[in-house]
């Protein structure tokens, strides 16, 4: 079954350090990936998404994700960590074999001062 | 544009009660859709719709209905109400079955 995995239910950085939320999909090759970010007592919205015109996305707030085939994989990165990116990111991919979504279970990032 | 509303934004309502959550976008978009997030059970959908008049079950329908008379309202209803269902409901719309969807602010339902 089609199915996205995020590693790690809590991640905690400090102030200026690297993020890295991890996010692997199955299947063939999806035509469009998604992050959302979810600030808290907020819905989602769209942090970046994936549409193969190039395996690097950037995305708003200075993040971004490399799509990455032969891993399966799209991380997300940012290269230093700002108190305001405390939130949870969920990965996402449209389902093939009808009209949703597949989310994954959702990251919640602290950021530590 | 406001984008995607949901009202109301809080409620409470005791066992057996009946409520209905309005979702309206103003993007004209096709595609709608009911979510309930719980702590440690991630986005889970309830129904969605993919245009005026369509309705189809999600993962977790059991317990709600549905309707889209207008392409631009969603709502989802709550006959009667149980404890279970207290939880965090989220409309989104998409004009796509592939693209990015977008999410309303939430509706905070507890169920006493």
């Amino acid at each position: 079954a089609q199915s996205v995995t995020q590693l790690g239910s809590h991640v905690s950085v400090s102030e200026g350090a690297l993020v890295l939320l991890r996010c692997n999909y199955s299947s063939s090759v999806p035509p469009y990936l998604f992050w959302y970010v979810q600030y808290p007592n907020q819905g989602l919205q769209l942090l970046l998404k994936y549409t193969s015109a190039a395996t690097l996305v950037k995305g708003i707030n200075g993040f971004e994700a490399e799509f990455k085939k032969s891993e399966t994989s799209f991380h997300l990165t940012k290269p230093s960590a700002h108190m305001s990116d405390a939130a949870e990111y969920f990965c996402a991919v449209p389902y093939t074999g009808g009209f949703k979504t597949i989310f994954g279970a959702g990251t919640r990032l602290f950021v530590k001062a | 544009n406001a984008g995607v509303t949901q009202t109301p934004k809080f409620r409470v309502l005791k066992t057996g009660q009946s409520m209905t959550l309005l979702c309206a976008q103003d993007m004209n978009h096709e595609y709608m859709y009911w979510y309930r997030q719980d702590p440690g059970m991630g986005l889970r959908l309830i129904h969605y719709s993919v245009g005026e008049g369509t309705t189809a079950k999600g993962e977790v329908p059991d317990g709600y209905n549905v309707s889209r008379l207008k392409k631009q309202n969603f709502l989802l209803g709550l006959e009667s109400a149980a404890p279970s269902q207290t939880s965090v409901y989220f409309c989104a719309s998409s004009g796509d079955r592939v693209h990015e969807q977008y999410f309303g602010p939430g509706t905070r339902l507890t169920v006493t």
